[in-house]
């Protein structure tokens, strides 16, 4: 099945310190996504790209859709303690509403 | 209350066993999903459905089963738990043409021993 690697896997940084993820697939997507999960709770979505290419803004995190289609990559700026957190990539294929989930980027900001 | 709700919130059951996990949406969406996530593997989709009396097999649908008879409610059933379902269920839900919002429910955490 289709599979979305995510890295890294957990980075610690320090408060102000940017941050980047990327998430590649073994085959293509038509959408990308960018959710971040708080403990104990549901994932909630930061960015959606629909287009190869596509650089999209929200706030301090701005997230890529990779020019193959099979790649995304999210960087947050000037972290603050409240990005502390797991951050998931999710891609779906035109015609379908199954989404494929990255295994998660855990964050942790030192203050 | 308005949103995603998912009951219980936490269970503990034995092996064999049926479990039904409930969750309820007030906002009429078209389209709900089950998750599950483990350690080590993300969100993998078990089931979703487009409206009511329609559902879809997702990534790992085995040993679970759903039915969508009302648009706002989306059980799903463990048919007779294994220790390998043991996992947090998220709920999902979303509009039709709302781009890819997602809301997801609090989840459930299953225990089974």
């Amino acid at each position: 099945g289709q599979q979305l690697n995510q890295s890294p896997q957990s980075m610690f940084i320090q408060e102000g310190e940017d941050v980047s993820m990327n998430c590649t697939s073994s085959s293509i997507f038509n959408t990308w996504l960018w959710y971040k999960q708080d403990p104990g709770e549901g994932p909630v979505l930061l960015i959606a790209l629909y287009k190869a290419g596509e650089l999209t803004s929200n706030g301090r995190l701005t997230a890529q859709f990779g020019i193959t289609r099979k790649d995304s990559f999210l960087n947050i700026s000037a972290s603050i303690p409240s990005d502390v957190g797991i951050y998931f990539c999710a891609g779906r294929t035109s015609g379908t509403y199954k989404y494929i989930f990255g295994t998660g980027t855990r964050l942790k900001v030192l203050a | 209350d308005a949103g995603i709700t998912q009951s219980p919130r936490y269970k503990i059951t034995e092996t064999g066993r049926q479990v039904t996990l409930m969750c309820h949406q007030t906002w009429s969406h078209s389209y709900m999903f089950w998750y599950r996530q483990d350690l080590g593997h993300g969100l993998r989709l078990i089931y979703y459905s487009a409206a009511a009396d329609i559902t879809d097999k997702g990534e790992v649908p085995d040993g679970y089963v759903v039915s969508r008879s009302k648009t706002e409610n989306f059980p799903l059933t463990l048919e007779s738990a294994t220790r390998s379902q043991t996992s947090v269920y998220f709920c999902a839900s979303r509009v039709d043409r709302e781009g890819e919002t997602q809301y997801f429910g609090p989840g459930t955490r299953l225990l089974v021993l």
